[in-house]
């Protein structure tokens, strides 16, 4: 049974490019959490999807990030434009849905950004 | 709104001694939940312990253990006959339910060191 996966686990982006993260939930999970780590702080939340719906996005920056969720397929998180302080280890979780007794969030490896 | 405080930055131990880890919480709400993950170097997030609101008792699981007290709003974590390998950035997290998100709240992370 396949844990949480994040691809890229490294990425590279020049100032000014796209950075495209993708988080597959492990099977059976229907929602995902992203999480940021900039360097030496804790995690912070950033959005929460369920399959083709955003439920909480209070955490995003205003501009320049989107997440979705497909019915299909891994869950995205964009970053259009970045910039050097985007540099920071994203991570996605997935959880099966509420009220399930051992609900919890596993998370995935993370992908960790370079801005140059 | 909630927030957790980890008041050690970072905590250097010599092998076989025991160690806590501080964690401070709070929230206005009575149903929330108590987290503790482990991010040693590698950098993925392990998953340790998860505890709820209406459940005091303290847990012990091997070497590791855990003192909750609602009446201090504490969640302290203890490692005993600690070893080299438990070694890591250990973050405490907070999380409410509301509105459908269970999304996470974390401290900034204590850094242990565990020196031979």
């Amino acid at each position: 049974n396949a844990g949480v996966m994040q691809n890229p686990r490294h990425l590279v982006r020049r100032r000014g490019q796209e950075a495209r993260l993708r988080c597959s939930p492990m099977k059976g999970h229907s929602h995902v959490y992203w999480y940021r780590q900039l360097p030496e702080e804790g995690l912070k939340f950033m959005v929460y999807l369920q399959k083709e719906n955003i439920i909480d996005e209070s955490g995003m920056p205003k501009e320049r990030f989107s997440a979705e969720f497909p019915k299909e397929g891994p869950s995205i998180l964009r970053i259009q434009q970045v910039v050097r302080g985007d540099s920071a280890a994203y991570f996605c979780a997935s959880s099966p849905a509420l009220g399930q007794p051992s609900y919890e969030q596993y998370f995935g490896p993370g992908t960790r950004l370079t801005v140059t | 709104a909630q927030k957790v405080t980890q008041a050690q930055t970072e905590i250097s131990v010599v092998e076989k001694e025991d160690v806590t880890l501080d964690c401070v919480y709070e929230t206005r709400d009575t149903t929330y939940y108590l987290f503790w993950y482990k991010q040693p170097p590698s950098g993925e997030l392990v998953f340790l312990i998860r505890r709820n609101s209406f459940d005091e008792q303290n847990e012990i699981s091997g070497r590791y253990s855990w003192n909750f007290q609602k009446s201090t709003s504490s969640f302290n974590f203890t490692i005993t006959a600690s070893q080299v390998v438990d070694s890591a950035v250990y973050f405490c997290a907070l999380s409410v339910p509301q509105g459908g998100s269970e999304k996470l709240v974390f401290g900034k992370g204590t850094k242990l060191t565990v020196n031979p």
